[in-house]
């Protein structure tokens, strides 16, 4: 079956520092992948996605390249700021005939400090 | 309209009520997903919908009722919950098809059991 690791948190930050999660994922076909990102207290918001290999994903400064060779899409931001603490999932999704199956990571945790 | 939202977004029910928690989206998605996400952990698919009926059952006990009376509102209906239960719930939609579009989550119930 389909299935994604990614990095265990927490990761901790100093503001401005540069930021890489690694995600690899297992799947038969051709998925999608996400990342989404979880305020505390709050639901998960889509932050970026690529549906081909070699897409490259990109939302508020983070982005994230569909590496099929490797099986990887990380996630990288060039400066992080503390608004961008959160935890951050990666996922793919298949099509399941009639909706979308999605496989989460366990989340990694992000911490910026001032 | 890009949202999904739900109703209540905060709920303190004792183990012998009734309750039910609401999502509405107007984005013309025909697949509807009910999670369950606890603290720490990412979420874990409870019901998927797709097209009003339901499609999957994660072998979800039968405490939890989901129903979906059209096309843009998906219920879950709660009855004699556990204090385990506790736990914030979280819809999604999306597209049906193999587009891979991902999923748009609302921002959750945080349901306590007492």
């Amino acid at each position: 079956g389909n299935s994604v690791t990614q990095m265990e948190g927490p990761v901790t930050l100093s503001e401005e520092a540069f930021l890489t999660i690694n995600c690899t994922y297992t799947a038969t076909g051709y998925p999608s992948l996400f990342w989404y990102v979880q305020y505390p207290g709050e639901g998960l918001q889509l932050l970026l996605k690529a549906t081909k290999a070699d897409d490259k994903g990109s939302n508020k400064g983070f982005e994230a390249t569909y590496r099929k060779e490797t099986t990887s899409f990380h996630l990288e931001k060039g400066s992080v700021q503390v608004s961008d603490s959160a935890v951050y999932f990666c996922a793919l999704s298949s099509y399941s005939g009639g909706y979308q199956k999605v496989t989460f990571g366990i989340g990694t945790k992000l911490q910026v400090i001032p | 309209d890009t949202e999904v939202t739900q109703t209540p977004k905060h709920l303190v029910m004792g183990m012998t009520n009734k309750k039910s928690l609401k999502c509405e989206q107007h984005m013309g998605h025909r697949a509807m997903y009910w999670y369950k996400q606890k603290a720490k952990k990412p979420p874990e698919l409870m019901f998927v919908y797709s097209y009003e009926k339901l499609s999957i059952n994660e072998s979800v006990p039968s405490r939890f009722s989901p129903e979906c009376p059209n096309s843009s509102l998906l219920n879950l209906h709660l009855h004699a919950l556990q204090p385990e239960d506790s736990a914030l719930y979280l819809c999604a939609s999306s597209q049906v098809g193999g587009q891979g579009g991902g999923y748009t989550f609302g921002s959750g119930t945080r349901l306590t059991v007492v």
